[in-house]
This record gives structure tokens, sequence and C-alpha cells, in this order.
């Protein structure tokens, strides 16, 4: 089975620190991304990467950097937390190319007070 | 931009019964992908069912079926025999066939089974 795992379910930071939110995946899959999932809005892409060193921003990278040095870690960092990024954070990965489906990791529950 | 709708934010249904869970996308590709995600209560998301939308025949997962209308661009997810572990938040989801495999999301459908 595939298996995504994220480095917290829950974490509370404070105004102004920087965070860094881990994703690891066992499958060799080529490609990983960041969602972030907020009620009444559903996932929205923050990142993504389909390969090592490589990434893309999504549709709100704003206040977010990422960093993949090897193929099966994708990290999320938050250089600068701020209240309005308190969400629920969803990692997933996929194979590369036609209609492979993305896996989920656990998602991270991130309070910035 | 693409776009997914999805206007039920909640529904509920009768455990044993039929329930049927509305999407629509706007998208000015021919070809496409769309899938219905599963994430029960504090657990991972999975995927139920996916459809490419090249195929004119619905598809078909067990007791999860797709009613696909292209040209009205809907994707509605039918559940039947619904079951207590059917309770969950539903997304469904588009992603282009070229490109990077970005999925845009609806904003999902609470659903809850009634014993």
């Amino acid at each position: 089975d595939v298996k995504v795992t994220q480095s917290s379910r829950y974490l509370v930071k404070r105004t102004g620190e920087k965070v860094f939110l881990e994703c690891v995946q066992d499958m060799d899959h080529e490609n990983m991304f960041w969602y972030r999932q907020d009620p009444g809005l559903g996932l929205r892409l923050i990142y993504f990467s389909y390969d090592v060193k490589m990434k893309e921003k999504g549709d709100i990278p704003e206040g977010y950097s990422v960093s993949r040095e090897k193929k099966e870690r994708f990290s999320l960092i938050l250089e600068s937390a701020s209240t309005n990024q308190t969400s629920m954070y969803l990692c997933a990965s996929s194979l590369g190319g036609s209609i492979n489906e993305q896996f989920f990791g656990p998602g991270t529950r991130l309070t910035v007070l | 931009a693409q776009t997914v709708t999805q206007s039920q934010p909640e529904m509920s249904v009768q455990e044993a019964e039929t329930v049927t869970l509305s999407c629509t996308y706007d998208t000015s590709e021919s070809d496409y992908y769309l899938f219905w995600y599963k994430q029960p209560p504090s657990r991972q998301m999975i995927l139920v069912i996916r459809q490419e939308a090249y195929k004119q025949q619905n598809a078909t997962e067990n007791r999860f079926s797709v009613n696909f209308q292209k040209a009205a661009k809907s994707f509605s997810l039918k559940i039947s025999d619904s079951q207590l572990g059917d309770a969950a938040m539903y997304f469904c989801a588009y992603r282009k066939i070229q490109g990077a495999q970005k999925l845009v999301f609806g904003q999902g459908t609470r659903l809850t089974i009634n014993p």
C-alpha cells in the first residue's frame, strides 16, 4: 500500500514563527503536492513538485515556500506564520502520467496564535 | 481557469437508501479527468471513483456510480445501499489531461448516514 505520512497531526505556532511541515511518501512517486483545506472552500493547491528540486506554484502560493531535496520528501515552509494560515494542510503524491490517482496523507491541523 | 462547484454543503440519507451528490464544473478543455474523493472523519482522503471525459460509459465501483453529462458539465455521484461507513466529506475534483497533474477541487459535501 502507498503510504503518505506527515510529520505532525496537530501543530500550534505563534505569529511570526517559521514553520516546517514535512511529508514523506514511500512509493517512489514523482509528483508531490501541498494543499490547504478550509471549510466551504474545499482543497486549494499551494505548491507542487514533479521531480527532485523542481517546484511549481499552485493557486495560493503567497506566504509559503517548498523544498524537495529527495524524491520521497516534500516540505512546506511558512517563513513567517500568520493567523490567516491557520488551516488543515494536506500532502499528496502520485505517479507521473495519465490518470494516476493522488494519495493523501492524514493532514496537519495548524493553528497560528 | 477551471472551476468545480458542489452546491450541496450537507446531505443526509437513511441507511440502505440511495443518495446522489451533485457536482458541476467549468472548463474549455475537451478531454480531462474527473474524480470523487472521500474524506472520513479524522481519516485520510481516498479515491472513490474516476472518469475519463472521453469515455461515454459512466464509471462504476461497487455501490458507487457516476452520472457523467459532458455537455452539461455535470458529474454526480450516486451511492446505493448507503452504509454507516459512507459518512464522510465527499469532494469532486477535475484534472486536465495534459500538463501538470494538479487537481481542482469543489467545496465538498458532508454526507451523514442516519441509522
